[in-house]
């Protein structure tokens, strides 16, 4: 059973702080990585794919890659209180191609 | 360029009854992928369709069946409702198929079995 986990939460920081997720995964053959952000009630909403060793930055994210300790993580620099939500890591499933999600991390920023 | 539409948003059905639930890709897009999300299992992978053809299938009962239509459009139905397919559905749309590519979330159908 291939599977991807994340840390249920709740996570809370502090408005200003840095939010670090993590996320591991047991499929050798994935090859592209995604953060989706979940608020309550809502649908998920893509914050960045990832698909290569090392870092990538948008804005106030990053998303780390490290294929051979298979763990993907999300940094998120100077938290806002619009950023609690519920972060959810996919990976692609090595052979049929499809997303495996994690159960997702609940993040709470206080003001 | 207009997202992921659902229909319909809310739903709620009895035990053994069927459902059908809509999805309208964004325009463009060929793959649908359809989950179900329940507070206890995250985000389950259905199945998904390509090109009017399901690419592949997650682990559910043959209850949950599915199909494509030549815009793209997709259906999925549930036959004989257990109260555990209680759950929100979500559709997500992507240029081409698999993981590799950004799949865009519709708002869901909230299904509810009593």
């Amino acid at each position: 059973q291939k599977e991807v986990e994340q840390n249920s939460g709740p996570l809370s920081v502090p408005e200003g702080a840095i939010a670090s997720l993590n996320c591991t995964y047991s499929d050798r053959g994935s090859q592209s990585f995604f953060w989706y952000r979940q608020y309550s009630g809502k649908s998920p909403e893509l914050i960045m794919s990832i698909y290569s060793n090392g870092d990538k930055e948008d804005g106030r994210f990053t998303a780390q890659l490290n294929k051979a300790s298979q763990y993907v993580s999300l940094l998120i620099r100077d938290s806002q209180p619009s950023d609690s939500a519920t972060y959810l890591c996919a990976v692609s499933e090595g052979s049929q191609g499809n997303l495996i999600f994690g159960k997702g991390t609940k993040l709470s920023v206080k003001p | 360029k207009a997202g992921v539409t659902q229909t319909p948003r809310y739903l709620i059905k009895t035990r053994g009854q069927q459902v059908t639930l809509s999805c309208s890709p964004i325009s463009g897009h060929r793959s649908v992928s359809w989950y179900q999300q329940t507070p206890g299992q995250g985000l389950q992978f259905l199945f998904e369709y390509f090109s009017e053809t399901q690419r592949n299938k997650g682990n559910f009962p043959g209850r949950f069946s599915g199909r494509q239509f030549s815009n793209s459009r997709s259906e999925m139905n549930v036959s004989t409702l257990e109260l555990g397919d209680s759950a929100l559905y979500l559709c997500a749309s992507s240029l081409e198929p698999g993981g590799t590519d950004t799949q865009y979330f519709g708002p869901g159908t909230r299904l509810t079995v009593l």
